[in-house]
């Protein structure tokens, strides 16, 4: 079945405690993106990825790290957490950039104390 | 649950009726655009996409109609049943919009409500 991996779904850390969120996508996408979703602000763009070892900034990406050393992995990496990045987190992916559907996993629920 | 339905505007209609939900897009120049549903405690999932060399675009009991001249775009569901109680977002692909160039571009949403 085609789909984007996403674990762990549910995260409680403390302040400070670097945490990786993994992403793994089985459809051979070149375009892999993180977006955060807060109640209000819909969803806002962390960073993208075109391709192997190609990443890039989105809207909101202070805070917060990427690689794509393979094609079909994404990880989100949070050197150090603050509770003002609790959020709901989706991977996406997509063939092509902006120019054909994203299929999103199905979530981390990230809470920081 | 997930709270990604708070502070949205709500549509809400009777089973069996036909849903019409808008969208307002802000670039001139996006030329691909995508409705997608988003249940709760779920990752976004595309419904239908349309290209601006198009209007209309139809799907299975859904339809997306474009207006480019004044940069709108609607979703509509026919014979709307419990099952599409979600919240809805339209994206466009936002070329040269601020931000990321030709990254999809999401609107806050509306939240459909389907009363039996």
């Amino acid at each position: 079945e085609a789909q984007v991996t996403q674990n762990p779904r549910y995260l409680i850390t403390v302040t400070g405690k670097k945490l990786t969120v993994t992403c793994s996508q089985n459809m051979n996408h070149e375009y892999m993106s993180w977006y955060r979703q807060d109640p209000g602000l819909g969803l806002r763009q962390i960073y993208y990825s075109m391709n192997v070892e190609v990443t890039d900034k989105g809207d909101v990406p202070e805070g917060y790290k990427v690689s794509r050393k393979e094609k079909r992995n994404f990880p989100l990496i949070l050197e150090s957490p603050s509770p003002n990045q609790t959020s709901l987190y989706f991977c996406a992916s997509s063939l092509l950039q902006g120019n054909s559907p994203l299929h999103f996993g199905n979530g981390t629920r990230l809470t920081v104390t | 649950g997930e709270s990604v339905g708070l502070h949205l505007p709500t549509l809400s209609v009777q089973e069996g009726d036909n849903s019409i939900i808008n969208c307002a897009y802000s670039n001139s120049a996006s030329d691909y655009f995508i409705w997608y549903k988003q249940e709760s405690g779920k990752g976004p999932q595309f419904i239908i996409d349309i290209r601006s060399n198009m209007d209309k675009r139809q799907g299975q009991r859904v339809t997306v109609l474009l207006n480019k001249t004044v940069k709108h775009l609607s979703l509509q569901i026919a014979a709307t049943q419990p099952g599409d109680s979600a919240v809805y977002f339209c994206a466009e692909n936002g070329m040269n919009y601020g931000g990321s160039q030709g990254n999809l571009i999401f609107g806050k949403g509306t939240k459909l409500s389907v009363k039996p």
